[in-house]
């Protein structure tokens, strides 16, 4: 089933803000929006962002979903240590009936 | 709060199946759909299906059609996955995730482990 599509890695320095990008179509985002999963290693992932882009409780204000047409992004501002890890997009596909993943980029704060 | 437990970690033949668990508490158990994603060592995140309690409505993706089965007990608020027709290519960590628009919570992951 095709997928979504995120860039595999980014970098960027502490404290600086990074953006994170998940192409799809408008039977995925476009349709229904994003949502936003981290995952350090070794754990289950974790919601950072609803489909509407609101953040679950306990979810700091640093991390920001938007949406534009089929294109979904993270921003994560003051990057801190304990951001480093996997970030997945997710979104239902209503022509394939089916969740699809991004491939998954791994954020590294320099 | 919210939680989401499965079953330990399995190891299985080729050819043979695993059953997997996932029991809910603290939530109303039938307003949420139970998905399960399973993850390759080193890979990202694959959607496998979906389903609805009370009535057990289910949603596979077509990958795994005939192969899996989801099934619920109400009684306990628990959730089956069954995959069958092993190969090495399913060792994965399996997890569930309640969802009603956004999988906001999940279990702790079951590593399964298909080895001869």
């Amino acid at each position: 089933q095709a997928g979504l599509t995120q860039p595999p890695s980014v970098s960027t320095d502490l404290r600086q803000t990074a953006t994170v990008t998940c192409n799809g179509n408008s039977n995925n985002i476009g349709f229904q929006g994003a949502v936003w999963l981290q995952q350090h290693q070794g754990h289950p992932p974790k919601l950072l962002s609803y489909r509407n882009g609101n953040r679950p409780s306990g979810i700091s204000e640093r991390f920001s979903a938007f949406r534009s047409g089929n294109t979904a992004s993270l921003t994560i501002t003051g990057l801190q240590p304990e951001d480093e890890a996997d970030y997945y997009c997710t979104a239902w596909d209503s022509s394939l009936n089916a969740w699809v993943f991004g491939g998954g980029t791994k954020l590294t704060v320099l | 709060q919210v939680q989401l437990v499965q079953s330990g970690a399995e190891v299985a033949k080729p050819g043979a199946s695993v059953k997997v668990s996932c029991k809910a508490s603290e939530y109303t158990f039938n307003n949420y759909f139970i998905h399960w994603v399973r993850q390759a060592p080193g890979q990202g995140l694959e959607w496998m299906g979906s389903i609805k309690p009370p009535w057990a409505n289910t949603n596979y993706a077509q990958k795994f059609q005939g192969r899996v089965i989801m099934s619920i007990d109400t009684s306990t608020s628990t959730v089956y996955m069954e995959l069958g027709i092993l190969r090495s290519e399913d060792t994965a960590i399996y997890y569930c995730a309640r969802e009603l628009g956004s999988p906001d919570y999940w279990g702790q992951g079951t590593l399964v482990t298909v080895s001869s």
